[in-house]
């Protein structure tokens, strides 16, 4: 069981559908992230919010747009999407500064068509 | 830039043998993370690493971190088949107080029943 939840699990989406990735925790952690893993690679960072404020963008397509409503929630709007965007697309948490590891979701199986 | 390297990519052994991947930083490390992906599944984090020279054991995995906190190992002491998985070793990025971190290219293991 894993204690960050990512939602929805699997999507297929056009290169002209907006769509969302919607991930929440309940572990208490103010740091949140955004990871992106292609297969048989490590995961790759895209966003990081701490406090609820976006700290790390790691030079990311406009058309990946994060957002965090509050301490528990942290959403990923999608726009555009090009094929090679499709992926597995992970949440994590941690405490702020990352130290005594992350807790990952269990990941958005995301495929572009 | 900052790397983690990480050998060998690929390990496949009988069940039963043992199992080690090693993990080496360009920079030296404030902590190294450990974490481990099933097939299909998302990175869990398995340990944390702090001082120089530290040796902990889960059970049949014994964790080490060198002397000069820039290089790691996970020893696996006769693997089973639920050790089948891809471990990452990963580091805090600078000065690791962003909650970045360095993930290396992972050690996939196959375990022959």
């Amino acid at each position: 069981d894993t204690e960050v939840t990512q939602t929805p699990k699997h999507l297929v989406m056009g290169m002209t559908n907006k769509k969302s990735l919607k991930c929440e925790q309940h572990m208490g952690h103010r740091a949140m992230y955004w990871y992106k893993q292609k297969a048989k690679k490590p995961p790759e960072l895209m966003f990081v919010y701490s406090y609820e404020k976006l700290s790390i963008n790691e030079s990311v397509p406009s058309r990946f747009s994060p957002e965090c409503p509050n301490s528990s929630l942290l959403n990923l709007h999608l726009h555009a999407l090009q094929p090679e965007d499709s992926a597995l697309y992970l949440c994590a948490s941690s405490q702020v500064g990352g130290n005594y590891g992350y807790t990952f979701g269990s990941g958005t199986r995301l495929t572009v068509v | 830039g900052q790397q983690v390297m990480q050998i060998p990519q690929y390990q496949h052994v009988q069940e039963g043998e043992d199992f080690t991947t090693y993990c080496n930083s360009s920079t030296t490390l404030s902590n190294i993370q450990w974490y481990k992906q099933r097939p299909g599944g998302h990175p869990v984090f398995l340990i944390q690493l702090v001082k120089s020279g530290e040796v902990k054991k889960q059970k049949r995995l014994t964790f080490q971190f060198g002397e000069a906190k820039k290089n790691s190992s996970l020893h696996i002491t006769a693997t089973q088949t639920t050790d089948v998985g891809t471990y990452f070793c990963a580091g805090p990025y600078g000065s690791g107080n962003t909650g970045k971190l360095i993930f290396g290219q992972g050690t996939t293991l196959q375990v022959k029943p």
